[in-house]
């Protein structure tokens, strides 16, 4: 079967650096997203990593192992607002979504 | 209108009603989708389509039916609701280019009594 793996929660204090990490066995890849979700509202689009290797864009960060399954999603600099969960999601062979649980992320003064 | 909007924001159904969940995106992208999201698990998908006339079934479509007459809409049916389709459901559309990131509405909160 397919299978998105991440943790279910974390906490971090606001200005700190922290990793949210993701592996996946689907069958066949074709691109990992990151989205961020807070409570009550849509996911948004955050990142888009198809080859191996580091996605800087701000404070954020992806990380893309194809061989290991595995990626990671680096928050710096952390801010009250970017508490939220966080989805990883990898586009299968038949071009479609597999969604991680989500990652609930408490960021703490 | 600006990206998706989805109607109604929540709604109370009584089971064995029918309802409607209307979807709208002025994008004018070619694919769209409906997911429901529950506590603990990940966006599941519904139903999709790839374009307007074409439809598909995801990975839990069973009671839920979907049409695709134009590029805008994608309306999700319930013929008889039940308890277990008690969900957040969430439309979402995509362009089908070269990352074909998906974008999402606010989402519908659905409780089946």
């Amino acid at each position: 079967g397919q299978n998105i793996d991440q943790p279910t929660e974390m906490t971090a204090t606001e200005g700190a650096i922290v990793q949210i990490n993701c592996t996946y066995q689907t069958s066949g890849f074709n691109g990992l997203f990151w989205y961020q979700q807070h409570a009550g509202e849509a996911p948004t689009f955050l990142s888009y990593n198809v080859l191996d290797g580091l996605e800087e864009k701000g404070r954020f960060s992806s990380f893309l192992s194809r061989s290991k399954g595995y990626s990671y999603l680096l928050l710096k600099e952390l801010q009250m607002k970017d508490s939220a969960s966080y989805l990883c999601a990898v586009r299968d062979s038949n071009y479609q979504l597999i969604w991680g649980a989500g990652t609930k992320l408490i960021i703490k003064p | 209108i600006a990206g998706i909007t989805q109607a109604p924001t929540s709604q109370i159904l009584a089971a064995g009603r029918r309802m409607t969940l209307r979807c709208t995106q002025d994008m004018r992208h070619n694919a769209m989708y409906w997911y429901r999201q529950d506590l603990g698990l990940g966006l599941r998908l519904i139903h999709y389509s790839n374009t307007a006339g074409t439809t598909g079934k995801g990975e839990v479509p069973d009671g839920y039916s979907v049409s695709r007459a134009n590029t805008d809409d994608f309306p999700l049916t319930l013929a008889s609701a039940v308890p277990s389709q008690t969900s957040v459901y969430f439309c979402a559309s995509s362009d089908r280019g070269e990352t074909d990131t998906q974008y999402f509405g606010p989402g519908t909160r659905l409780t089946v009594l």
